[in-house]
């Protein structure tokens, strides 16, 4: 049973690029969550998505920043307009459901580079 | 909401020594409490859970035990190895989220 897969793993992009960044959940979970992690500070909570919807996006920027899980492949998190301070590690987990106690399962993480 | 205050590091230690890592939550009822671990360039892997009052979590020599009385969920290893070197994080579930202490650098110098 594969585990989540996030890809790219590193990414660098110029400033005011776009940034795009896939997660495919662990089989059998419909739950996807994203979290940021800057550079010496925990990690952040952005968006909670079930399939077709976003649950909850209170961590999420306000401004180009942007997520969506559809009903066929992966779930994205977009950033339109990247600027340095976006450098950070970006992971995806997923559950099975989004009842408390559940475990959540992280992928790799995704290494975004703004230059 | 439920929220976990994590001791702050760095931490470094010798090759054997024990290590604890103290984490305290806040929260309504019992939720189940986690510890994370994050290897240097890697994603978080799941160390240990407990579930409800009283569990001991146990994993790689890890062990953690779920005190109500003390709002606490500390993290322990007898004898570390310099393959422990990483980072830990405590959490406990939000909503349908999980929120996360500010993590732990564990440093083991051999």
């Amino acid at each position: 049973n594969a585990g989540v897969m996030q890809n790219p793993r590193h990414l660098v992009r110029r400033r005011g690029q776009e940034a795009r960044l896939r997660c495919s959940p662990m089989k059998g979970h419909s739950h996807v969550y994203w979290y940021r992690q800057l550079p010496e500070e925990g990690l952040k909570f952005m968006v909670y998505l079930q399939k077709e919807n976003i649950i909850d996006e209170s961590g999420m920027p306000k401004e180009r920043f942007s997520a969506e899980f559809p009903k066929e492949g992966p779930s994205i998190l977009r950033i339109q307009q990247v600027v340095r301070g976006d450098s950070a590690a970006y992971f995806c987990a997923s559950s099975p459901t989004g009842d408390d106690g559940n475990t959540i399962y992280f992928g790799e993480g995704s290494w975004l580079t703004v230059v | 909401g439920n929220s976990v205050t994590q001791m702050e590091g760095p931490v470094t230690l010798s090759e054997e020594a024990f290590l604890t890592i103290n984490c305290t939550y806040t929260a309504t009822g019992y939720p189940s409490l986690f510890w994370y671990v994050q290897y240097p360039g890697e994603g978080l892997q799941l160390l240990l859970k407990a579930t409800k009052a009283d569990d001991k979590g146990s994993n790689k020599g890890f062990e953690a035990t779920y005190r109500k009385e003390t709002t606490s969920f500390h993290l322990e290893k007898g004898s570390v190895q310099v393959s422990d070197s990483a980072v830990y994080f405590c959490a406990l579930p939000n909503d349908y989220k999980l929120s996360f202490g500010a993590g732990t650098t564990v440093t083991v110098r051999a």
